[in-house]
């Protein structure tokens, strides 16, 4: 996970506020993906970008969630109003290279989101 | 609809032993695999990957196998030393679809004891 920083590590917050993740890729690459990971569910793709255009972002669990790429480095994942149910770990991704989808990803430390 | 499935949460194993982790896919589509391995408090990590042309990939102390006619993949880890107890995490991908992404299966916890 040299290649990608995410930020807070870990997110404690109440019901109904406002949780922004951050993920910083330590050299541009094409695309970025963010996953989810609970223990019914595993990981979980919520979206991906590529050229930091969403190219699908039909995991995304609902209207609450949104994630944004402003630049080929940095992306962030919101979350408004936060719910019980979205506490998870949080990952970012992103693969090595420019290359294709098969290329193995590197994964950030995640965030660990705990709503109450 | 959990494409990639590891029905086995948890595994135990004995140092030295080997340890065998199932991994389930219900898409005939997907052509590509890989195994992800992951440690507390950390991003999963690439461990092994496989082409469906082929049956076999070693690296090591890792070998995964395919048979692609069962859908069914496994990891082998031999011997099996306790850096090995992590959450591995089964991948699998279409790679003839441009906007292709990978199907993560619920992982499975491997304990490995003294």
């Amino acid at each position: 996970d040299a290649g990608v920083i995410q930020s807070p590590r870990h997110e404690v917050t109440e019901m109904g506020q406002e949780v922004t993740l951050r993920c910083k890729l330590i050299s541009g690459h094409n695309s970025l993906f963010w996953y989810r990971q609970t223990m019914m569910r595993g990981l979980e793709l919520l979206i991906y970008f590529n050229n930091n255009v969403p190219i699908d972002d039909s995991g995304m669990p609902e209207d609450r969630f949104s994630a944004k790429m402003p630049n080929a480095s940095f992306s962030t994942l919101k979350i408004q109003p936060s719910e019980p149910r979205d506490s998870a770990v949080y990952f970012c991704a992103s693969p090595p290279s420019a290359g294709g989808l098969t290329d193995e990803q590197f994964f950030g430390p995640g965030t660990r989101l705990t709503v109450l | 609809d959990q494409q990639v499935k590891q029905n086995s949460p948890s595994l135990s194993v004995q140092e030295g032993r080997i340890s065998i982790l199932n991994c389930d896919y219900t898409n005939s589509m997907f052509d590509y695999f890989l195994w992800y391995k992951k440690y507390p408090a950390e991003g999963p990590t690439f461990l092994i990957s496989i082409s469906s042309i082929k049956d076999k990939n070693e690296d090591g102390r890792f070998t995964v196998f395919l048979n692609k006619s069962a859908k069914h993949l496994s990891l082998h880890i031999v011997p099996s030393q306790p850096g090995d107890s992590a959450v591995y995490f089964c991948a699998a991908i279409m790679t003839t679809d441009s906007w292709g992404k990978l199907q993560f299966g619920a992982g499975t916890q491997v304990v490995v004891t003294p």
